[in-house]
């Protein structure tokens, strides 16, 4: 069974102090992880799609990073409306799984001022 | 593009009353989706179709719960009879696969279940 850990549940940063968040996953082959933002009362945004270990994404003052066994997200001198819960998922391979998505918990990122 | 569309946007019902959850996806996607978020046990898919045809339901937590997707841009998730257990944020999501494995996300219906 495909499994996601998120780690911290939740984070607290003053503006322009960078940090990072982690993303675990145990998968049987995976095809694809994810990155979405969500801000309350909304659907998730998406991020990012990594592929492969080594595969490297930026935008803005996001970059997400892979490895065999997880994924960071990192956040770069953030502001205030950086603040949004992250979520990550991961897409196994696999006919009967080709487009299922296992989300993690998410992490609550609030940035103050 | 105008994005997943769903509605309505809230919905307060009460127990043992039936509530339709509706969803436009994005035109030409030809994968659908049906999540449920919640505080206690995140988001979780429910079901999902390809070319409108449910390809796995095994999320559904009951046969209380049922979906359709008579054609290519319209999907409904019914519940009947609905349960204050029910509450929670409905999302709907689309994608084109394989060309973009990501989903993208409607802005979700807020059940309530008194």
């Amino acid at each position: 069974e495909d499994q996601v850990t998120q780690s911290p549940e939740a984070l607290r940063l003053q503006e322009g102090e960078s940090s990072s968040l982690n993303c675990s996953y145990t998968v049987s082959g995976l095809r694809g992880l994810f990155w979405y933002r969500q801000d309350p009362g909304k659907g998730p945004e998406f991020l990012f799609t990594l592929y492969s270990a080594g595969e490297e994404k930026e935008k803005e003052r996001l970059k997400a990073t892979l490895t065999k066994k997880e994924s960071f997200l990192h956040i770069t001198a953030p502001k205030p409306e950086d603040s949004a819960t992250y979520l990550c998922a991961v897409q196994a391979l696999g006919e009967t799984s080709g487009s299922r998505l296992t989300f993690g918990e998410g992490t609550q990122l609030t940035v103050n001022p | 593009d105008a994005g997943v569309i769903q509605s309505p946007r809230h919905e307060v019902t009460e127990m043992g009353q039936e509530v339709t959850l509706r969803c436009k996806p994005i035109s030409g996607h030809d994968y659908l989706f049906w999540y449920r978020q919640t505080m206690m046990r995140g988001l979780e898919l429910l079901i999902y179709f390809n070319n409108n045809v449910p390809i796995d339901d095994s999320g559904m937590p009951e046969d209380r719960f049922s979906a359709k997707m008579p054609n290519a841009s319209f999907s409904t998730l019914k519940i009947q009879p609905s349960e204050p257990r029910d509450s929670a944020v409905y999302f709907c999501a689309s994608s084109l696969w394989p060309i973009n494995y990501e989903q993208y996300f409607g802005p979700g219906t807020r059940l309530t279940v008194t």
